[in-house]
């Protein structure tokens, strides 16, 4: 199973709301990862979890807070987001070592109204 | 100066050229190197890593020159399936870093 299944494949939400993306692999491993990616440019860094701890977070907004509640668990929690929030968001796991490679989900559509 | 450099594109080419894409990385430190492959609105999926002594997949050969921090992707025999936007990825200190992507369009 080299699978990276998130939920919900399409969100809109409004400015007020709190929301969570959700994102699940069963391939042990131990490093997760996620993404923004705005139209016809390349996905970008968030945040990145080692081992269940997070040890990347690059420059994010709180309005964006990040769980790892288990090694197949990756929640990104929204909340009083802006429409310029709205972009394609994608999870990603890989082992934590050098030379493997990343597996993708299909992302969240996020649209913030 | 972005972390990983591509040219954006778009590369226009025939069914059954062949074809070439380069990537640079400005951190020396980088350790591993790979190639994605993204289809309009879907996720990026792994076309192949990159090994410093050069590697091939069918159709598909990667290079990686560490002394001038440059990556290449060629592929052969172009296939009207091949269109899509090729990302250069580049992993270190727990990061995967894109390049900007490259957009190629085969046509019949």
């Amino acid at each position: 199973d080299t699978e990276v299944t998130q939920t919900p494949k399409h969100l809109v939400m409004g400015m007020t709301n709190k929301k969570s993306l959700k994102c699940e692999q069963h391939m042990g491993h131990r490093a997760m990862y996620w993404y923004k990616q705005k139209a016809k440019k390349p996905p970008e860094l968030m945040f990145v979890y080692s081992y269940e701890k997070l040890s990347i977070n690059e420059s994010v907004p709180s309005r964006f807070s990040p769980e790892c509640p288990n090694s197949s668990l990756l929640n990104l929690h929204l909340h009083a987001l802006q429409p310029e929030d709205s972009a394609l968001y994608l999870c990603a796991s890989s082992q934590p070592i050098l030379d493997t490679e990343a597996f993708f989900g299909q992302g969240t559509r996020l649209t913030v109204v | 100066r972005k972390e990983v450099e591509q040219d954006p594109g778009p590369f226009n080419v025939p069914e059954g050229a062949t074809v070439a894409f380069n990537c640079t990385y400005s951190n020396s430190a980088s350790q591993s190197f790979f190639w994605y492959r993204q289809d309009c609105r879907k996720e990026p999926k792994l076309l192949m890593s990159v090994y410093s002594s050069g590697n091939e997949d069918g159709r598909f050969t990667a290079q990686l020159n560490r002394a001038s921090q440059y990556i290449s992707l060629l592929i052969r025999d172009s296939k009207l399936s091949d269109s899509a936007t090729y990302l250069c990825v580049v992993k270190g200190f727990q990061k995967l870093v894109f390049g900007t992507g490259t957009r190629l369009l085969v046509s019949p």
